[in-house]
């Protein structure tokens, strides 16, 4: 299955809090796993990205949270801002001559001033 | 460094109607990619493209969709006829990576469609 499943589909915080937002996958062969984020009338631009090889990733307030076992990684936003409300897609990278990327379903994140 | 330019920005046409998207990479990028992003839904992949080759359009629909790389840059997606149902935003992508990894895409800012 190509698949990859997104949760929640919208989700609203507070300034300063944590966005949590999850994926999970059924393809074993899925071997890079980014974030992206869009805003409204924009393309989707990488935010950050982790290989399975790994269990976390960190860059700035941004933390990918990888559990290979389970098939499932998480986007944490630490310290959220009004800035960071937008659309944030997970996606999975297949293997294989072609190198598909899927898409999440997305999920609109609303930060409260 | 210019990103991924596309046009135009926004189309709305009837349906039976013929339209065509315009996509220039950024430069020195060797695979390109078109994506349709229905409203409320993650981006899916029509047409991939290295070089000028399709790689991959398992996901295109052949009928009424079409897509052409001339010289290897440029880009250029056809709907003819076109339906309801594609109205949705198209987006082009391209990556740098010559053997096709496509492992950071940058994408551009989408042409949005409307079939009436």
């Amino acid at each position: 299955q190509q698949q990859v499943k997104q949760s929640p589909q919208s989700l609203i915080v507070q300034k300063g809090g944590i966005s949590i937002i999850n994926c999970a996958y059924e393809n074993t062969a899925f071997d890079y796993f980014p974030w992206y984020q869009q805003f409204p009338g924009k393309g989707p631009a990488l935010l950050i990205a982790i290989r399975p090889d790994v269990s976390e990733k960190k860059e700035g307030r941004f933390t990918i949270s990888f559990n290979k076992s389970a098939k499932q990684f998480s986007l944490h936003i630490m310290d959220s801002q009004p800035g960071d409300s937008a659309t944030y897609f997970c996606a999975a990278l297949g293997a294989g001559s072609a190198r598909q990327l899927t898409f999440g379903s997305g999920t609109q994140l609303t930060v409260l001033p | 460094e210019a990103g991924v330019a596309q046009s135009p920005r926004y189309k709305i046409i009837e349906k039976r109607q013929s339209v065509a998207f315009w996509c220039n990479p950024i430069s020195g990028h060797a695979t390109l990619y078109w994506y349709q992003q229905i409203l409320g839904q993650g981006p899916k992949l029509l047409i991939q493209f290295q070089n000028n080759g399709v790689v991959d359009d398992s996901q295109l629909p052949k009928d009424r969709f079409s897509a052409e790389r001339l010289k290897g840059v440029d880009s250029t997606l056809k709907i003819q006829p076109a339906k309801l149902e594609d109205s949705a935003v198209y987006l082009c992508a391209s990556s740098f990576d010559s053997s096709g990894k496509g492992e950071t895409q940058y994408f551009g800012p989408g042409t949005r469609l409307l079939v009436l």
